[in-house]
């Protein structure tokens, strides 16, 4: 079975551009997390996505976005970017409906703002 | 008080012997924990879940939980230098769905 893929997986932006990342879960996962990893913060939750709603949110401003279709693809949106959002931005899918559920990552996309 | 604490080592042991890892979290309604390991420019890898108190064995990992003392550790036998990387303890809170919460890792260095 394939992994989770993420696209790009590079990316270099200037301060206020926006930004899309992309996210194809492993099959028949239904649920798609992202995450936001920096060298001072860590891994830290950004929002998660179910059969197309947005079942978890991190704290995160509103600059930071998500969806996902009807496929489970899940995309995120940030805008206005900012110097502090260069990250490691982290898709993770998992497949349980209920609580519990064991994620597995992808690549990640490495952002970088100048 | 983060809601979950690991050493950030580096912790550093010898070819061949034991690593211990340990997280504590805050949350006592936490319901899921898992060990994920990060190779340095990688994304986090699952090495174990574990939901019940005990032990959970898994080739040479053994996850070890303590809902009582809020503790959760990752045991490593016979040690290997590939196994060099920052291991990161994450939790589930009230099964929450997909949220995890993550310690800021420990880095194993192991030393042939």
């Amino acid at each position: 079975k394939a992994g989770v893929t993420q696209t790009p997986r590079y990316l270099i932006k200037t301060r206020g551009q926006q930004v899309t990342l992309s996210c194809s879960p492993i099959s028949g996962h239904r649920s798609v997390s992202w995450y936001q990893q920096t060298p001072g913060q860590g891994l830290q939750f950004l929002f998660e996505y179910f059969s197309e709603t947005q079942r978890n949110k991190g704290n995160f401003p509103g600059r930071f976005s998500g969806r996902q279709f009807s496929n489970s693809r899940s995309e995120m949106n940030v805008s206005t970017l900012e110097l502090g959002d260069s990250a490691l931005y982290l898709c993770a899918s998992s497949s349980l409906a209920g609580g519990g559920e064991t994620q597995y990552f992808g690549p990640g996309t490495r952002l970088l703002v100048l | 008080q983060k809601e979950v604490e690991q050493n950030s080592g580096p912790l550093s042991v010898p070819e061949g012997a034991i690593a211990s890892l340990n997280c504590t979290y805050s949350d006592r309604g936490s319901q899921s924990f898992f060990w994920y390991r990060q190779y340095s420019g990688k994304s986090p890898e699952l090495i174990m879940f574990i939901y019940s108190n005990g032990d959970k064995e898994d080739g040479r990992f053994t996850a070890q939980l303590n809902k009582a003392s809020q503790y959760v550790s990752l045991l490593i036998r016979d040690s290997q230098p590939s196994d060099s990387a920052t291991y990161l303890c994450a939790v589930n809170k009230n099964n929450q769905g997909g949220k995890l919460i993550f310690g800021q890792g420990t880095e194993l260095s192991v030393k042939p």
